[in-house]
């Protein structure tokens, strides 16, 4: 069975730490995403990767980075966390072409 | 800009037929999905149709898609608990993109 790994269920941080969101896909998938779903506000696109270190900017890319190094595993990085980054993130991933995404089952990331 | 509408809560009663509706602004839209998310998970693919279709069936569940209107909607016959679970309508583009704009997802509560 194919899957979208993430390595957290529930994550509590402190305001001004450094974050990492690690997700890894064993599809052999080109696409990964990272998307905040909060509620009455559905999902939103952070970041994307099409390929091995490369990103592209989604819709809320602001106070986040990414990193893939490898095919298989893309890293969500919150620089210094706020309060406002309390939510829930989803990763997902996708073949090149494809708008079908495969999603893992979240990180969710409580800041105090 | 790209937006994907969806109405919030939805109640039906066991056995009945349930109707999630959702509306689109895109006409560049080439694929349309429909998502389930239940309490704690991440999302599940449940249907998706291709815009030059108009309907689509698959068991419990049809697809209707009315592209002059930019309206999709999600018919669960013989609606059961187990449907209980936020649904989220999303599009995709033939674009350089990938990802999906994803509505903000409608919670179907259903009554015994």
């Amino acid at each position: 069975d194919v899957k979208v790994t993430q390595s957290s269920r529930y994550l509590v941080k402190r305001t001004g730490e450094k974050v990492f969101l690690e997700c890894v896909q064993d599809m052999d998938h080109e696409n990964m995403f990272w998307y905040r779903q909060d509620p009455g506000l559905g999902l939103r696109l952070i970041y994307f990767s099409y390929d091995v270190k490369m990103k592209e900017k989604g819709d809320i890319p602001e106070g986040y980075s990414v990193s893939r190094e490898k095919k298989e595993r893309f890293s969500l990085i919150l620089e210094s966390a706020s309060t406002n980054q309390t939510s829930m993130y989803l990763c997902a991933s996708s073949l090149a072409g494809q708008g079908a995404s495969t999603f893992g089952s979240g990180t969710r990331l409580t800041v105090v | 800009g790209e937006d994907v509408e969806q109405s919030l809560f939805l109640s039906v009663r066991e056995g009945d037929s349930s109707v999630i509706n959702c509306t689109y602004t895109d006409s560049s839209s080439t694929y349309l999905y429909w998502y389930k998310q239940e309490p704690g998970a991440g999302l599940q693919l449940l249907t998706y149709i291709f815009s030059n279709m108009d309907m689509k069936q698959d068991q419990r569940l049809t697809v209707l898609l009315n592209k002059k209107d930019k309206h999709l909607s999600l018919r669960i016959a013989d609606t059961q608990t187990g449907d209980s679970a936020i649904y989220f309508c999303a599009e995709s583009m033939d674009t350089g993109r990938r990802a999906l704009t994803f509505g903000s997802g409608t919670r179907l509560q259903v009554q015994p």
